[in-house]
């Protein structure tokens, strides 16, 4: 099946910090990739839904400022929390979505094993 | 607008027994539906899914789901449980022109006693 990588996997930072998450489809490529946040004991919330080449859709309630998004490529997307608090602290968890134009197309997410941030 | 609600935050079978998770949903059009596991400390993993084939969806490690348009619902069974199920289940919605974004439910963690 489809694999898809986060990078790094736990972080901890400090307060006012900014932290990058990678988000890699490994052996397909991913017109549209998601990212959700996930807190303790709670579901997963999307928070933007990114397509290559193009700007992030953000949901409402989430600021684009704070949470950048670039999907450079076919194979990367990444999430920048700028200026961390402790309040952005939780698990950040991302999907792939392969292109409809590939042959063997599923309309099928996967998800990537999540990356715990914790800011002090 | 659409939404998943997963009845019982906790379920607790024996080893052995029938596991029945339930997912209710609520869209205006058709929707896709998806069935997702989670283990601590890692990502989802699909189990199965729905997408206006067959009602009755079988998914990898022995689970399946129905799903019946007339009560809205798209419950995850599985005849026997093993210990390694212990995990934490996840109901999902997305329709055809949400470009695969998708909307779950609360979760439900399934406990395996011995």
């Amino acid at each position: 099946g489809a694999v898809v990588s986060q990078h790094p996997s736990r972080v901890i930072c400090k307060s006012g910090t900014s932290v990058k998450i990678e988000c890699r489809s490994l052996d397909f490529q991913a017109t549209t990739m998601f990212w959700y946040r996930q807190f303790p004991k709670q579901s997963l919330m999307l928070m933007a839904t990114s397509n290559e080449g193009s700007k992030a859709t953000y949901e409402q309630g989430v600021e684009k400022d704070k949470f950048l998004i670039n999907h450079a490529s076919l194979t990367l997307s990444t999430l920048t929390v700028t200026s961390a608090h402790p309040e952005d602290s939780s698990f950040y968890i991302c999907s792939a979505r392969g292109s409809p134009r590939e042959r063997g197309f599923t309309d099928t997410q996967y998800f990537g094993p999540g990356t715990r941030l914790t800011v002090l | 607008a659409q939404s998943v609600t997963q009845l019982g935050s906790h379920v607790s079978v024996s080893e052995g027994a029938l596991v029945l998770l339930r997912c209710n949903y609520s869209s205006s059009v058709p929707p896709y539906l998806f069935w997702y596991v989670q283990y601590p400390n890692q990502g989802l993993q699909l189990l199965l899914k729905y997408t206006s084939a067959a009602t009755l969806v079988k998914g990898i490690n022995g689970f399946e789901a129905e799903f019946k348009k007339s009560e809205t619902s798209f419950h995850l069974t599985k005849p026997s449980a093993h210990m390694s199920d212990a995990a934490e289940y996840f109901c999902a919605l997305s329709f055809l022109t949400s470009y695969g974004k998708l909307t779950f439910g609360q979760g439900t963690i399934l406990t395996v006693h011995p």
